[in-house]
């Protein structure tokens, strides 16, 4: 599966979007993208995946390049629940059976 | 509750103890998956069940640890002779053939003394 690239840590305002970018520069055409976030001491919890179009649910927005190099997870008004780490994540689809390659990931942390 | 459930919640042992996980996934998934999270990075994969059938473990998984999944609903993880590097959040997930998205359960947090 492809290797990701997010920023460590990023601040956002209450209220106000939230963007978390991320690199898969050497994504390959049959992975997707994956976004998952985890609340400190919880486990992960699933946002929201693409393959090549934009997707969007009741959690969040996410934008995919027409290259599919990167993309950004937009979670459009930002609460201090939203307070947590965030993983991009690449790989092929579930029914592989493959597991998830989690990285660091983003820790975002939702001022008031 | 029908989410993933894991027990014990936390568990402190004392090197060289043996200590034992487990997981209840999901009733109808079918896949599930252990990994193990230390402080400040992400969950690493250790290995993965398709209903009974162990097929995948990670190098990470060493000769200390052992996974079942009998008759493919709960599972169990175990871990011999414990040592100070095994201290570290124990996470399950699990998976059905129609979805794309794991469920994790809160997980199980070990301290070695």
């Amino acid at each position: 599966d492809a290797k990701t690239t997010q920023p460590p840590s990023m601040d956002c305002a209450e209220g106000r979007a939230a963007n978390l970018p991320c690199n898969h520069s050497t994504i390959s055409g049959n992975e997707y993208v994956y976004w998952y976030r985890q609340i400190h001491s919880q486990g992960p919890q699933y946002i929201i995946h693409g393959l090549k179009n934009n997707e969007t649910n009741e959690m969040a927005s996410l934008i995919i390049t027409e290259d599919r190099k990167s993309s950004t997870l937009i979670l459009p008004h930002a609460t201090l629940r939203d307070t947590a780490v965030y993983y991009c994540i690449v790989r092929t689809s579930a029914n592989t059976g493959n597991q998830f390659y989690f990285g660091t990931g983003t820790s975002l942390t939702v001022i008031p | 509750d029908t989410g993933v459930s894991q027990d014990p919640r936390h568990k402190i042992t004392k090197r060289g103890q043996n200590v034992t996980f487990r997981c209840d996934p999901i009733s109808e998934h079918n896949r599930l998956y252990w990994y193990r999270q230390t402080l400040g990075q992400g969950p690493e994969f250790l290995t993965y069940f398709q209903n009974e059938a162990q097929l995948e473990k990670s190098r990470l998984l060493s000769d200390r640890f052992s996974a079942e999944r009998p008759k493919g609903s709960f599972s169990t993880l175990e871990i011999q002779r414990t040592e100070q590097g095994d201290s570290a959040m124990y996470l399950c997930a699990s998976l059905a053939d129609s979805y794309n998205e794991q469920f994790f359960g809160p997980g199980t947090r070990l301290t070695v003394l």
